[in-house]
Protein backbone atom coordinates (compact mmCIF):
# COMPACT_ATOMS: atom_id res chain seq x y z
CA UNK A 1 0.00 0.00 0.00
CA UNK A 2 1.65 3.45 -1.11
CA UNK A 3 1.51 6.74 1.16
CA UNK A 4 2.43 10.26 0.35
CA UNK A 5 3.05 12.47 2.73
CA UNK A 6 3.74 16.20 2.30
CA UNK A 7 5.35 19.13 3.78
CA UNK A 8 7.00 22.72 3.29
CA UNK A 9 3.70 24.54 3.60
CA UNK A 10 3.18 27.70 4.96
CA UNK A 11 2.86 31.60 4.85
CA UNK A 12 4.55 33.91 2.02
CA UNK A 13 3.90 36.77 0.65
CA UNK A 14 2.87 38.13 -2.76
CA UNK A 15 5.87 37.82 -5.00
CA UNK A 16 7.30 35.15 -2.84
CA UNK A 17 8.89 31.59 -3.13
CA UNK A 18 8.13 28.20 -1.64
CA UNK A 19 9.20 24.52 -2.50
CA UNK A 20 6.62 21.57 -1.43
CA UNK A 21 7.76 18.36 -1.02
CA UNK A 22 5.89 14.76 -1.04
CA UNK A 23 7.38 11.53 0.25
CA UNK A 24 6.03 8.81 -1.37
CA UNK A 25 6.68 5.13 0.23
CA UNK A 26 5.72 1.78 -0.90
CA UNK A 27 6.20 2.54 -4.55
CA UNK A 28 8.61 3.83 -7.17
CA UNK A 29 7.75 7.85 -8.03
CA UNK A 30 10.32 6.96 -10.85
CA UNK A 31 8.02 4.24 -12.25
CA UNK A 32 4.96 6.06 -11.81
CA UNK A 33 3.75 9.47 -13.06
CA UNK A 34 3.19 11.94 -10.24
CA UNK A 35 1.13 15.29 -9.94
CA UNK A 36 -0.16 17.96 -7.76
CA UNK A 37 -3.60 18.99 -7.24
CA UNK A 38 -4.69 22.29 -5.12
CA UNK A 39 -7.86 23.21 -3.91
CA UNK A 40 -8.67 26.80 -2.50
CA UNK A 41 -10.57 27.32 0.47
CA UNK A 42 -14.08 26.23 0.14
CA UNK A 43 -13.68 25.33 -3.23
CA UNK A 44 -13.07 22.37 -5.94
CA UNK A 45 -10.02 20.62 -6.48
CA UNK A 46 -8.31 22.02 -9.49
CA UNK A 47 -4.88 19.79 -11.24
CA UNK A 48 -1.64 21.55 -11.60
CA UNK A 49 1.15 19.60 -12.40
CA UNK A 50 1.63 16.26 -13.67
CA UNK A 51 5.40 14.89 -14.07
CA UNK A 52 5.60 11.33 -16.39
CA UNK A 53 7.23 8.14 -15.30
CA UNK A 54 10.18 9.11 -18.43
CA UNK A 55 10.70 12.81 -17.56
CA UNK A 56 8.18 14.99 -19.75
CA UNK A 57 6.37 17.20 -17.39
CA UNK A 58 2.69 19.74 -17.93
CA UNK A 59 1.70 22.62 -16.27
CA UNK A 60 -2.12 24.15 -15.83
CA UNK A 61 -2.07 27.47 -17.42
CA UNK A 62 -2.99 29.01 -14.06
CA UNK A 63 0.73 27.71 -13.07
CA UNK A 64 2.59 27.41 -16.41
CA UNK A 65 6.13 29.73 -15.79
CA UNK A 66 6.07 30.25 -12.38
CA UNK A 67 5.60 26.30 -10.90
CA UNK A 68 8.32 23.76 -11.53
CA UNK A 69 7.37 19.70 -10.52
CA UNK A 70 10.43 17.56 -10.16
CA UNK A 71 11.49 14.85 -8.28
CA UNK A 72 14.79 13.11 -6.31
CA UNK A 73 14.40 9.22 -7.23
CA UNK A 74 17.12 8.64 -4.77
CA UNK A 75 14.69 9.89 -1.93
CA UNK A 76 11.73 8.94 -3.74
CA UNK A 77 10.45 12.46 -3.17
CA UNK A 78 8.31 14.72 -5.56
CA UNK A 79 8.64 18.69 -5.47
CA UNK A 80 6.79 21.65 -6.61
CA UNK A 81 8.74 24.68 -7.02
CA UNK A 82 6.21 27.96 -6.94
CA UNK A 83 7.44 31.16 -7.42
CA UNK A 84 6.01 34.75 -7.94
CA UNK A 85 3.36 33.67 -5.59
CA UNK A 86 -0.14 35.35 -5.98
CA UNK A 87 -3.26 35.36 -3.73
CA UNK A 88 -4.97 33.30 -5.75
CA UNK A 89 -2.55 30.34 -5.03
CA UNK A 90 -3.85 29.66 -2.08
CA UNK A 91 -4.35 26.60 -1.10
CA UNK A 92 -4.18 23.01 0.23
CA UNK A 93 -1.76 21.56 -2.22
CA UNK A 94 -1.96 17.28 -2.44
CA UNK A 95 0.35 14.87 -4.38
CA UNK A 96 -1.31 11.92 -5.72
CA UNK A 97 -0.32 8.86 -8.08
CA UNK A 98 -2.12 8.91 -11.45
CA UNK A 99 -2.49 4.35 -11.85
CA UNK A 100 -1.95 4.88 -15.69
CA UNK A 101 -2.56 0.75 -15.17
CA UNK A 102 -5.75 1.27 -15.20
CA UNK A 103 -7.42 2.95 -18.07
CA UNK A 104 -8.62 6.08 -16.12
CA UNK A 105 -4.93 7.14 -14.82
CA UNK A 106 -7.45 7.38 -11.88
CA UNK A 107 -5.86 9.37 -8.88
CA UNK A 108 -5.28 6.24 -6.45
CA UNK A 109 -3.05 7.52 -3.85
CA UNK A 110 -3.14 11.00 -1.89
CA UNK A 111 -1.49 12.94 0.53
CA UNK A 112 -3.20 14.13 3.25
CA UNK A 113 -2.42 17.81 1.55
CA UNK A 114 -0.37 20.57 2.82
CA UNK A 115 -1.61 24.67 3.17
CA UNK A 116 -0.12 26.98 1.46
CA UNK A 117 -1.31 30.81 2.01
CA UNK A 118 -0.04 34.07 0.46
CA UNK A 119 -0.73 36.90 1.89
CA UNK A 120 1.01 40.18 3.37
CA UNK B 1 -13.84 23.04 -13.15
CA UNK B 2 -14.31 21.95 -16.80
CA UNK B 3 -16.78 19.11 -15.71
CA UNK B 4 -20.49 20.30 -14.65
CA UNK B 5 -21.70 18.34 -11.75
CA UNK B 6 -25.01 19.38 -9.47
CA UNK B 7 -23.75 21.66 -6.74
CA UNK B 8 -26.26 19.51 -4.00
CA UNK B 9 -27.93 15.75 -3.89
CA UNK B 10 -29.98 14.84 -0.55
CA UNK B 11 -31.41 11.63 0.64
CA UNK B 12 -32.72 9.77 3.91
CA UNK B 13 -31.08 7.52 4.81
CA UNK B 14 -31.41 3.87 3.07
CA UNK B 15 -32.32 5.44 -0.12
CA UNK B 16 -30.42 6.16 -3.23
CA UNK B 17 -28.80 9.43 -4.48
CA UNK B 18 -27.10 10.23 -8.32
CA UNK B 19 -24.62 12.66 -8.95
CA UNK B 20 -24.29 13.35 -12.91
CA UNK B 21 -20.98 14.44 -14.58
CA UNK B 22 -21.02 16.29 -17.90
CA UNK B 23 -18.42 16.71 -19.73
CA UNK B 24 -17.22 17.30 -23.82
CA UNK B 25 -15.58 15.01 -26.61
CA UNK B 26 -11.99 15.62 -25.42
CA UNK B 27 -12.45 14.28 -21.76
CA UNK B 28 -15.54 12.18 -20.49
CA UNK B 29 -16.62 11.58 -24.26
CA UNK B 30 -13.25 9.51 -25.11
CA UNK B 31 -11.66 8.96 -21.38
CA UNK B 32 -12.44 6.54 -18.67
CA UNK B 33 -14.41 8.61 -15.70
CA UNK B 34 -13.04 8.17 -11.95
CA UNK B 35 -15.14 9.57 -8.66
CA UNK B 36 -13.51 10.80 -5.83
CA UNK B 37 -15.07 11.44 -2.15
CA UNK B 38 -14.04 13.98 -0.04
CA UNK B 39 -14.80 13.95 3.71
CA UNK B 40 -15.17 16.97 5.61
CA UNK B 41 -11.40 18.41 6.20
CA UNK B 42 -10.03 15.01 4.28
CA UNK B 43 -8.32 14.42 1.32
CA UNK B 44 -9.67 13.26 -1.52
CA UNK B 45 -10.00 9.32 -1.85
CA UNK B 46 -11.05 7.15 -5.09
CA UNK B 47 -14.19 5.66 -5.12
CA UNK B 48 -14.62 4.54 -8.65
CA UNK B 49 -12.32 4.21 -11.69
CA UNK B 50 -12.50 3.40 -15.43
CA UNK B 51 -16.12 4.21 -15.17
CA UNK B 52 -17.66 1.55 -13.13
CA UNK B 53 -14.82 -0.51 -11.09
CA UNK B 54 -14.14 0.03 -7.50
CA UNK B 55 -10.90 -0.28 -5.94
CA UNK B 56 -10.51 -2.35 -2.72
CA UNK B 57 -12.57 -1.76 0.14
CA UNK B 58 -15.01 0.30 -1.87
CA UNK B 59 -18.46 -1.11 -0.88
CA UNK B 60 -20.73 -2.11 -3.69
CA UNK B 61 -23.41 0.80 -2.54
CA UNK B 62 -21.17 2.79 -4.64
CA UNK B 63 -21.85 2.36 -8.04
CA UNK B 64 -20.47 4.26 -11.45
CA UNK B 65 -21.29 4.32 -15.17
CA UNK B 66 -20.68 6.35 -17.93
CA UNK B 67 -22.47 6.77 -21.16
CA UNK B 68 -21.60 9.31 -24.12
CA UNK B 69 -20.40 13.14 -22.81
CA UNK B 70 -21.98 11.86 -19.27
CA UNK B 71 -20.89 9.58 -15.96
CA UNK B 72 -23.24 8.84 -13.37
CA UNK B 73 -22.59 8.31 -9.66
CA UNK B 74 -25.15 6.15 -7.67
CA UNK B 75 -24.93 5.87 -4.01
CA UNK B 76 -27.65 3.57 -2.48
CA UNK B 77 -28.63 2.78 1.39
CA UNK B 78 -27.53 6.33 2.10
CA UNK B 79 -25.76 6.12 5.29
CA UNK B 80 -24.45 9.41 7.38
CA UNK B 81 -21.32 9.01 6.98
CA UNK B 82 -21.66 9.11 3.29
CA UNK B 83 -22.34 12.53 3.71
CA UNK B 84 -19.26 14.29 2.14
CA UNK B 85 -18.16 16.40 -1.86
CA UNK B 86 -17.99 14.25 -4.23
CA UNK B 87 -15.54 15.02 -7.36
CA UNK B 88 -15.86 13.28 -11.07
CA UNK B 89 -12.56 13.03 -12.74
CA UNK B 90 -10.86 12.31 -16.10
CA UNK B 91 -7.48 13.25 -18.34
CA UNK B 92 -8.36 15.98 -21.15
CA UNK B 93 -7.33 15.28 -24.27
CA UNK B 94 -5.06 18.28 -24.47
CA UNK B 95 -1.92 17.65 -22.51
CA UNK B 96 -1.93 21.21 -20.99
CA UNK B 97 -4.90 21.01 -19.54
CA UNK B 98 -4.14 17.79 -18.12
CA UNK B 99 -6.65 15.86 -15.44
CA UNK B 100 -10.39 17.58 -15.26
CA UNK B 101 -12.42 17.70 -12.15
CA UNK B 102 -16.47 18.03 -12.11
CA UNK B 103 -17.42 20.97 -9.95
CA UNK B 104 -18.51 18.96 -6.88
CA UNK B 105 -21.27 17.44 -5.24
CA UNK B 106 -22.28 18.05 -2.08
CA UNK B 107 -24.22 15.16 -0.40
CA UNK B 108 -26.46 15.39 2.42
CA UNK B 109 -28.29 12.33 4.72
CA UNK B 110 -31.65 13.93 5.96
Amino acid sequence: EGELVESGGGVVQPGGSLRLSCAASGFSISDNYMTWVRQAPGKGLEWVSIIYSGGPTYYADSVKGRFTISRDTSSNTLYLQMQSLRADDTAVYYCARPNMKWGSGALDYWGRGVLVTVSS
Amino acid sequence: SVLAQPPSVSAAPGQSVTISCSGTASNVGSRFVSWYQQLPGRAPKLLIYDNEKRPSGIPDRFSGSKSGMSATLVIAGLQTGDEADYYCGTWDSSLSTGYVFGTGTKVTVL
